[in-house]
């Protein structure tokens, strides 16, 4: 079993461009999470699905959209990349909310 | 709010060494969850433990033991003598089922086993 596929690994946008990092799990769970993590700060959460079909703001949300495609897949969008969003990315799944969650490889991204 | 600390930033012992990763979080809610997760230099998080706030029980598992006390709010982490492999930064975090989905992290300790 794959797990939690992030794409793309790397990648390095302009200030002002899009783009979309995509999530997707095959363990059949329920929840699923965007996280950035910075040096020195740990990781924050940035937006969640706690089921197919609802997503909800975390604690730095500013800056992204979010989407449930359906329960296999969550993905992240910038709409107009800024460089204070250059951070290493993890989407992650759990069974329920609460559950231990299970991470991706990450996306570092970097913002010119 | 939940908050979790990990007072320690970066720690070396070396090898064959034990290891303690201090954890203090707090909560004003009765009913919590609390992992522990390792970040190797390859990038990846990987799960270690998952424990509720009922079950005070230590654990052990292999060369890693936890220690739960809910009078001091803490739930440490220690490594039994450590290897190389154990390099890798941990980070705690804490969870509430009072209606947030989100898991908190501390800013994690960065451990170097030296051979």
């Amino acid at each position: 079993n794959a797990g939690v596929t992030q794409t793309p690994k790397f990648q390095v946008l302009k200030t002002g461009q899009s783009m979309t990092l995509q999530c997707a799990q095959d363990m059949n769970h329920n929840s699923m999470y965007w996280y950035r993590q910075d040096p020195g700060m740990g990781l924050r959460l940035i937006y969640y699905s706690a089921s197919e079909g609802t997503t909800d703001k975390g604690e730095v949300p500013n800056g992204y959209n979010v989407s449930r495609l359906n329960k296999r897949e969550f993905s992240l969008r910038l709409e107009s990349a800024a460089p204070s969003q250059t951070s290493v990315y993890f989407c992650a799944s759990s069974e329920f909310p609460g559950w231990e969650a299970f991470f991706g490889q990450g996306t570092r991204l970097t913002v010119v | 709010a939940q908050k979790v600390t990990q007072a320690q930033t970066e720690i070396s012992v070396v090898e064959k060494e034990d290891v303690t990763l201090d954890c203090v979080y707090e909560t004003r809610d009765t009913t919590y969850y609390l992992f522990w997760y390792k970040q190797p230099p390859s990038g990846e998080l990987v799960f270690l433990i998952r424990r509720n706030s009922f079950d005070e029980q230590n654990e052990i598992s292999g060369r890693y033991s936890w220690n739960f006390q809910k009078s001091t709010s803490s739930f440490n982490f220690t490594i039994t003598a450590s290897q190389v492999v154990d390099s890798a930064v941990y980070f705690c975090a804490s969870y509430s089922g009072a209606g947030s989905y989100q898991l908190t992290f501390g800013k994690g300790t960065k451990l170097s086993v030296i051979p």
